[in-house]
């Protein structure tokens, strides 16, 4: 079955510590995305990128980064620099086309204590 | 800029009764999409219902029905004959075409529905 896939599904890290995120898609999509979820809030945009080795900041891009070496994937790193990392964090695809929706991955849920 | 609000941090609707989650939004690009996503407390994301901008008819899907109001930036979802599996959050989110990049997509702060049997 096509889908996007995130590991793990909880990760806990001590302060300081850089993480990676990873997210994984087989649905020959070329646009993927980030994003990340506070409790009882909505989701906000950290990056995107269309192509391999392409990407753009979202909206809340400090402290993140990311790498688009395989169409397929797109990993996430939280650096040490994010003040508040603690989040759930998905992953999103797309063909990037009118009308297509995104299909979502089923989140991590990152601990930073 | 780009914006989407929800000013609905909360609803309670009595099973079988419909239900209006609102949603407007602010763009300076013509052409832009409106989804509706479901989320349980599981987390997972379902996508309900899109609407284009030049699209002329509102979008419906089942129970789901957008009520697009172009000229007041507003794409309300409305949810016929609410059920217990209904209570969820909900975010609408606006799609801005990318012309050298990937379309930027972004959601609303959400609402949380409850359904009360």
């Amino acid at each position: 079955d096509g889908g996007i896939t995130q590991s793990p599904k909880y990760l806990f890290r001590k302060e300081g510590q850089n993480v990676t995120l990873s997210c994984e898609q087989n649905l020959n999509h070329d646009a993927m995305y980030w994003y990340r979820q506070d409790p009882g809030q909505g989701l906000r945009l950290i990056y995107y990128s269309q192509i391999v080795n392409d990407f753009q900041k979202g909206d809340i891009a400090e402290g993140y980064s990311v790498s688009r070496e395989k169409k397929e994937s797109f990993p996430l790193t939280v650096t040490s620099a994010q003040k508040n990392p603690t989040a759930f964090y998905l992953c999103a695809s797309s063909p990037d086309r009118e009308g297509s929706p995104l299909h979502f991955g089923n989140g991590t849920r990152l601990t930073v204590t | 800029a780009q914006k989407i609000t929800q000013t609905q941090p909360g609803m309670f609707v009595q099973e079988k009764e419909a239900v209006t989650l609102d949603c407007t939004y602010d763009t300076s690009d013509p052409s832009y999409g409106l989804f509706w996503y479901k989320q349980p407390s599981s987390g997972e994301m379902i996508f309900l219902i899109y609407q284009g901008s030049y699209d002329q008819q509102n979008a419906t899907e089942g129970r789901y029905s957008l009520n697009f109001q172009k000229a007041r930036k507003s794409a309300n979802l409305v949810i016929s004959a609410s059920q217990l599996g209904d209570s969820a959050m909900y975010f609408c989110a606006m799609r801005e075409p990318g012309y050298s990049s990937a379309s930027k997509i972004i959601f609303g702060s959400g609402t949380r529905l409850s359904i009360r049997p």
